[in-house]
């Protein structure tokens, strides 16, 4: 089955704990991009890659950085959480000119 | 800079009617592609409905439809029948042809009252 899958689908942390939230899709897109959500913003891209070693900013990304060292696999890691990165994040993946496919999602909580 | 509005933060349906919802955009390109995306409350992102700016005619997909005013900037959406399963957040989203970014609306929560 097609899939984007995304790990964990709930945490709940501490300020400055570092964290990784996992995403890895098994379509062999060479897109992949990470969003979040935040209630009356909708989703915002904060970074993405063309394929592997090819990483590029989205709109938020401060906070926030990424690796694509393998096709399938693009982590999203906060070194230093804070509250404020307190979101849903969704991982999304897709090949050219299709439309994307979306991870189920993982809301994070930073106290 | 692209930018997605959903002026209708919240509608509400009774069920087996016909809602619409707005969205509108701001690009200078000619060439895009435009979504809406449906969210139930299990999160997840359901592609509904796709159009593409080079095609005249509205797409549609059983009881959902587009009214796509290329001129206007306007994309709204349709569903008709109304069903308890359509009760979810709906985002309409905008994507250049020449790169796979989604720029969001801020979303509309639909209710349908049985």
């Amino acid at each position: 089955e097609a899939q984007v899958t995304q790990n964990p689908r709930y945490l709940i942390t501490v300020t400055g704990k570092k964290l990784t939230v996992t995403c890895s899709q098994n379509m062999n897109h060479e897109y992949m991009s990470w969003y979040r959500q935040d209630p009356g913003l909708g989703l915002r891209q904060i970074y993405y890659s063309m394929n592997v070693e090819v990483t590029d900013k989205g709109d938020v990304p401060e906070g926030y950085k990424v690796s694509r060292k393998e096709k399938r696999n693009f982590p999203l890691i906060l070194e230093s959480p804070s509250p404020n990165q307190t979101s849903l994040y969704f991982c999304a993946s897709s090949s050219r000119n299709q439309p994307q496919h979306f991870g189920d999602g993982t809301r994070l909580s930073i106290l | 800079a692209q930018t997605v509005t959903q002026s209708q933060p919240e509608m509400s349906v009774q069920e087996a009617e016909t809602v619409t919802l707005s969205c509108t955009y701001d690009t200078s390109e000619s060439d895009y592609y435009l979504f809406w995306y449906k969210q139930p409350p299990s999160r997840q992102m359901i592609l509904v409905i796709r159009q593409e700016a080079y095609k005249q005619q509205n797409a549609t997909e059983n009881r959902f439809s587009v009214n796509f005013q290329k001129a206007a900037k306007s994309f709204s959406l349709k569903i008709s029948d109304s069903q308890l399963g359509d009760a979810a957040m709906y985002f309409c989203a905008y994507r250049s042809r020449l790169s796979q970014k989604l720029v969001f609306g801020q979303g509309t929560r639909l209710t349908i009252n049985p």
